[in-house]
């Protein structure tokens, strides 16, 4: 079963207009952490930002902000002011806690972002 | 200060041969994995490590076999390669399963 969701497989925004790339997660478990990761077409991984689930405050980075509603278990990434370098990959991945094993980073099969000038 | 490096970049396979992915850290992470990328499919977990010792099977394990013989290194073997085994790798790296992963440049392989 998918863990975590990404409906939007390809977003296009004008340039330095926000756009917000959608997430949301699976998971029984009280404490979970959710991550951003970014791909650019060069293939590199990049970590955006980071919300634990006791965080009480969304998470922000820069013009990155992490909408985390708990009990709808989404955390969508808000990218403000956009530019053409954050056309790329975002992938939204999870840290999974099983009884049974140790703790796993799980991800997300992405969304394509492309800004327009 | 290297971070993560993986070897080789591009990997061509017959059906049938065996290789081995390397994949070496020098920032004394206990936490290791191995992720495979496939278009529309994001990065599925192969393997992980949380220390010297100490591994764990992910999300697609089968025909992959791995060990962690010390904090540095993790290397990921394909047994016998199937064309279903054709994607890219990542290797990744973290102080904790809670931390940020740090992600090795990716190994292009292709099983014909």
């Amino acid at each position: 079963a998918q863990k975590i969701t990404q409906t939007q497989p390809g977003m296009f925004v004008q340039e330095k207009e926000a756009v917000t790339l959608d997430c949301t997660y699976d998971t029984s478990d009280q404490s979970y952490g959710l991550f951003w990761y970014k791909q650019p077409s060069s293939g590199e991984m990049i970590f955006l930002i980071y919300q634990g689930s006791y965080d009480e405050q969304n998470a922000t980075e820069g013009r990155y902000s992490l909408n985390f509603q708990k009990a709808r278990k989404s955390a969508n990434l808000v990218i403000s002011a956009s530019q053409l370098g954050d056309s790329a990959m975002y992938f939204c991945a999870m840290r999974e806690t099983k009884k049974t094993s140790y703790d796993k980073v799980i991800f997300g099969p992405g969304t394509s972002l492309s800004v327009i000038p | 200060n290297a971070g993560v490096t993986q070897t080789p970049k591009f990997q061509v396979l017959k059906t049938g041969q065996s290789m081995t992915l390397q994949c070496a850290q020098d920032m004394n992470h206990e936490y290791m994995s191995w992720y495979r990328q496939d278009p529309g499919m994001g990065l599925r977990l192969i393997h992980y490590s949380v220390g010297a010792g100490i591994t764990d099977q992910g999300e697609v394990p089968n025909g992959y076999n791995v060990s962690r013989s010390t904090t540095e290194d993790f290397p990921l073997r394909l047994l016998s390669a199937a064309p279903s085994q054709t994607s890219v790798y990542f290797c990744a790296s973290s102080y904790s399963e809670v931390n940020i992963q740090y992600f090795g440049a990716g190994t292009r392989l292709s099983v014909l």
